[in-house]
């Protein structure tokens, strides 16, 4: 079956554009993450969804940042007027329920490069 | 806040070495702990997943220990292959929080 889709998988950006970036769940699952991971770092939590509703946005960095998961499935993270320190690769993983008892699955990420 | 270290933050071996990649964690009170791998561009791959009451797991030529008290876990790779070569994350939860993750250890195995 297909795993965890993202798109674009390269976006470069001038600063103070808005971005946004797609993830493709896999089918059935309940539990949606978005993760940012700077170059030679580990990944960083940035906010959860258990369904449609978004339980924790605590690691968002800024009210520049917004994600939404409107039907419980597909969901966007938006970045608004981007900043160079905004370039890293967006993860994003999708597991069947809760938040952290179960196996998560991750996509392929996003490569977003701010000019 | 729980933080955890991998140690080393790079590694280079010569094929058919045996290996050990080391995690620790400051707060013991995890659910669970995961080790990932993570090709260049590429997304993570979850390679083993333990259970807090779990001591270790074992897949193929991978296993992996926790020692939840002391806040530390090893990846034992076997024989190790060129085709091993990648960034190895580990990561941990405390229950109903977000994973936190290393900065992972970046392997090399020289053919």
């Amino acid at each position: 079956g297909a795993g965890v889709s993202q798109s674009p998988r390269y976006k470069v950006a001038k600063r103070g554009q808005d971005v946004a970036l797609r993830c493709d769940p896999i089918s059935g699952h309940v539990s949606l993450f978005w993760y940012q991971q700077a170059l030679g770092q580990g990944p960083e939590f940035l906010t959860y969804f258990q369904n449609e509703a978004q339980l924790d946005k605590s690691g968002l960095p800024s009210d520049r940042f917004f994600a939404e998961r409107p039907e419980g499935s597909v969901s966007t993270l938006k970045i608004q007027r981007t900043q160079q320190e905004d370039s890293a690769v967006y993860l994003c993983a999708s597991s069947v329920s809760g938040r952290s008892y179960y196996e998560q699955y991750f996509g392929p990420g996003t490569r977003l490069t701010v000019t | 806040k729980q933080e955890v270290t991998q140690i080393p933050a790079a590694l280079s071996v010569p094929e058919g070495e045996n290996l050990v990649l080391n995690c620790s964690f400051t707060d013991s009170a995890i659910y669970n702990l995961q080790w990932f791998r993570q090709d260049p561009g590429k997304g993570l791959t979850s390679l083993l997943l333990i259970q807090s009451s779990q001591r270790e797991q074992t897949s193929g030529r991978l296993n992996a220990s926790l020692d939840k008290s002391s806040g530390r876990s090893t990846l034992y790779i076997a024989a190790s292959q060129p085709g091993d070569s990648a960034t190895y994350l580990c990561a941990v939860t405390s229950g109903n929080t977000p994973l936190v993750f290393g900065k992972g250890t970046r392997l090399s195995v020289i053919a």
